[in-house]
This record gives C-alpha cells, structure tokens and sequence, in this order.
C-alpha cells in the first residue's frame, strides 16, 4: 500500500496563477483532510471530506477551494494564487470515527511557494 | 483561545536523559488524543494514541487527565534519534486539532 500521495512535492506560482494539489489514500478511508503548515502556527485545516461527493470548511477556507469526486482522492485548488499562500501542505486520510479514536495517516506534503 | 496548547521548546537534552512535554486542551467533550512525532521537512506520523489510563511504548509514556484537560509524553533514556517536533493532537468527531509542537534536540 503506497498510503497516502501528494502530487506534485514541489511548485512555484506566481501571483494570480491557478493549480490544483492531488491527495490519493489507498486505505478506503472515508475522511480525508487538507491542512497547510505555517512556522510557528502549527497545522491549520483548510477544507476536509466525510465522503465521496461531500466537502466541508475548515479553518481557513478562504481562497481556496476542494473536490471530492472520487472516495480516494481529495483535491485542493488554488484559483489566485497570493503570497500569503506559500505554505506547505499536507493532505491527510482517517477512518470514519462516530466517537473519534482514529488516527490520521498524512501524505509527505506539497512545498508551494507564491512570488 | 486555542483548542491545543503545547509549550514550543525547544528542549535541548542530553542522551539519556528523561524529558516530559504537556499539552492542555481546551474543549471538554474531545474525544480522542494523540502524539505525533514530525521530524524536519516532513509529514506528522503518529507516535502514540493516549488513553484515560495511561500507556506505555518501550521508552515512551503517554497520560490523560480529563478533568484538568491535559495531556503528557514522557520519553526516558532519550536517543540522538529522538530528535524531533512533537506534537499534541485532539480529535472531536471529525475535526482534529494541533498544537504548534514542541521542539526537541537530543545533544551526544
């Protein structure tokens, strides 16, 4: 099982420009998660999914946007990118947890510098 | 106020020596705790899962105190390959929440 991949590792935008970060799982989890990391701001949740077809706002939604088409990938967009959003970010996959105790699995990050 | 609050370190040990982190969190009703260890330019991957009883992996120990919302990680006889962020986790339902980490250097 490869877990969880991010597509692609690395990427320079400029501002303005628009592209899409791929999240696979191949563990049939039902959540899956986009969070971005900041120094000094631990990680904060953009967007997660409880399932196929079905997406929800984190913490800081703002300027971007998800799909969930298919249970075993999770995509994150950027439609303008800005500076602020020079992050790294990681996608993330669990099971489904009525009461919690599942933890999550993460993809290796994707490293996104906006000049 | 943050739902999961951990002291940034960093903590710089000698090896072998025994270092404790804490973690407190904010929200009663969580239902679910974790450590995660996140090395340099990495992913976060779990370390441990914590439980109202304590528990214990080799040289790694993990609390829970519900009614003082706080969470622990005891990590004795620390190796240089202990070198790490470590990072306390809250899970709601659905939700997880972080704290910002704690840094930890093990010096030879």
């Amino acid at each position: 099982n490869a877990g969880v991949t991010q597509t692609p590792k690395f990427r320079v935008l400029k501002t303005g420009q628009s592209m899409t970060l791929l999240c696979a799982q191949d563990m049939n989890h039902e959540y899956m998660y986009w969070y971005r990391q900041d120094p000094g701001m631990g990680l904060r949740l953009i967007h997660y999914s409880v399932g196929e077809g079905t997406t929800a706002k984190g913490e800081v939604p703002d300027g971007y946007n998800v799909s969930r088409l298919k249970k075993q990938n999770f995509l994150l967009g950027l439609e303008s990118a800005a500076p602020s959003q020079t992050s790294v970010y990681f996608c993330a996959s669990s099971y489904t947890a009525r009461t919690g105790g599942y933890e999550q699995y993460f993809g290796p990050g994707t490293r996104l510098t906006v000049t | 106020r943050k739902e999961v609050e951990q002291d940034p370190g960093p903590f710089n040990v000698p090896e072998g020596a025994t270092v404790a982190f804490n973690c407190t969190y904010s929200n009663s009703a969580s239902q679910s705790f974790f450590w995660y260890r996140q090395d340099c330019r990495k992913e976060p991957k779990l370390l441990m899962s914590v439980y109202s009883s304590g528990n214990e992996d080799g040289r790694f120990t993990a609390q829970l105190n519900r009614a003082s919302q706080y969470i622990s990680l005891l990590i004795r006889d620390s190796k240089l390959s202990d070198s790490a962020t470590y990072l306390c986790v809250v899970n709601g339902v659905i939700q997880f929440y972080f704290g910002t980490g704690t840094s930890l250097t093990v010096i030879p």
